[in-house]
């Protein structure tokens, strides 16, 4: 069980377009989700947290107008990075959990985003 | 705020060592405590997690006990494997904002 997935997978975009990141619980209810960016041989860097119908918590320093994050139902989130840039490019992972102390965060396999 | 400190890499290790992998954290109140293995090119999977003080956590031969004395949870395994050959992180969650706090990770190579 516990199972979170994400797509697509890879994607490779032109600069200036956008991409939209699904991120699903499979088989729970993810009251929160959160989304992390990740460089090379570096640690995950939280970018927002998502709680279902509400709007998005962004950390410090990240542009909420650049990535949009819409976390609709219970089992979704989705993240729209606008207008990408080469600097974009990244390993983006979301994770999600049911909530409580001690709850244990579920992580998706991760998308490798390539802006060229 | 929140600190999680991680052993630097790489570790590299033949098949069959011991493994120690330390982990030291600060932070407010009562956190709990999880190691994650990311695998190459892959999301990040849970190893184990302990969510009080004493608690040990184990899971596939790894374990680690939480040490408020020391504010620590090393990661150990008596046996490594080339199949463990992966990046290890270790987190904390402070149960406020349900929001983990990773440290920089440590690369774990086992040759055979």
């Amino acid at each position: 069980g516990a199972v979170v997935s994400q797509h697509p997978s890879r994607v490779i975009c032109k600069s200036g377009t956008s991409v939209k990141i699904e991120c699903r619980s499979l088989d729970f209810q993810a009251t929160t989700m959160f989304w992390y960016r990740q460089f090379p041989k570096q640690s995950l860097m939280l970018m927002a947290t998502s709680n279902e119908g509400s709007k998005a918590t962004y950390e410090q320093g990240v542009e909420k107008d650049k990535f949009l994050i819409n976390h609709a139902s219970l089992t979704l989130s989705t993240l729209t990075v606008t207008s990408a840039h080469p600097e974009d490019s990244s390993f983006y992972i979301c994770s999600a959990t049911t909530g409580g102390r001690g709850d244990t965060q579920y992580f998706g396999p991760g998308t490798r985003l390539t802006v060229l | 705020g929140d600190s999680v400190t991680q052993m630097e890499g790489p570790v590299t290790l033949s098949e069959e060592a011991f493994l120690t992998i330390n982990c030291t954290y600060t932070a407010t109140g009562y956190p709990s405590l999880f190691w994650y293995v990311q695998y190459p090119g892959e999301g990040l999977q849970l190893l184990l997690k302990a969510t009080k003080a004493d608690d040990k956590g184990s899971n596939k031969g790894f374990e680690a006990t939480y040490r408020k004395e020391t504010t620590s949870f090393h990661l150990e395994k008596g046996s490594v494997q080339v199949s463990d050959s992966a990046v290890y992180f270790c987190a904390l969650d402070s149960g406020s904002a349900r929001q983990l706090t990773f440290g920089s990770g440590t690369q774990l190579t086992v040759l055979p």
